[in-house]
């Protein structure tokens, strides 16, 4: 079992739509959590960086963890076509190195 | 946001050569790079964190004498493929971690680097 799962997709939606985009993660002591968008052949780009439980809103994105569930989430509001890219998930432990756990990556495509 | 440099963004080099990436910290101190390398539609794979005045730490199964890594100032570190071989051909990137606290820091990713070994 990987430590971070996470759907590869492809996802395709309609423009305007609601994304919601989740990963799963079996080890416990992660505490940082982080959604990276990379489009293709690029680097990744943070988008949204959480520390614990809870959520996180900027602009039409908002994070989401539950540690209990051991479940984060990253919801797109009012999608674009500029938001096709592939979607990371990532996460660390407390100190630890600052090693990032990565989920496989979801890909998503915003229709017009 | 902070930015992190790579470069070259790509390359392509024969068999047997060796082909250097830098990786830089334009607009803040990085005591910690890290070195990732990712294949078409997975991942990124660590191969190994880069700490600026001592030697770097590899992942498991990474040659630490194939790749090696230079982090010589608190803004560039480099990685050295040496000897390339077709199979080393691959997307190449590095992060930089903002800040020097151990812990809640953000980790900025650079644009990437292809290599290509023919």
């Amino acid at each position: 079992q990987k430590e971070v799962e996470q759907d590869p997709g492809p996802l395709s939606v309609p423009e305007g739509a609601i994304v919601s985009l989740n990963c799963t993660y079996s080890n416990s002591a992660f505490q940082y959590f982080m959604w990276y968008r990379q489009y293709s052949r690029k680097g990744p780009e943070l988008l949204m960086y959480t520390y614990s439980s809870g959520n996180k809103e900027d602009g039409r994105f908002t994070a989401q963890v539950d540690k209990s569930s051991k479940y984060i989430s990253l919801f797109i509001r009012d999608s674009q076509p500029s938001d096709s890219a592939t979607y990371l998930c990532a996460m660390r432990v407390t100190g630890g190195g600052n090693k990032l756990t990565f989920g496989t990556g979801t890909q998503l495509k915003v229709e017009l | 946001g902070a930015v992190v440099s790579q470069h070259p963004s790509w390359v392509i080099c024969k068999s047997g050569t060796s082909v250097k990436i830098e990786c830089r910290s334009l607009d803040f101190q990085a005591t910690t790079m890290f070195w990732y390398r990712q294949f078409p539609k997975q991942s990124l794979m660590l191969m190994a964190t880069s700490n600026e005045g001592s030697k770097a730490t590899y992942e498991q199964g990474v040659e630490k004498d194939k790749f090696l890594i230079n982090h010589a100032s608190l803004t560039l570190s480099t990685l050295t493929v040496t000897s390339a071989h077709p199979e080393d051909s691959s997307f190449y990137i590095c992060s930089a971690r903002e800040g020097q606290r151990p812990s809640g820091n953000t980790i900025y990713f650079g644009e990437g680097s292809w290599l290509t070994v023919v």
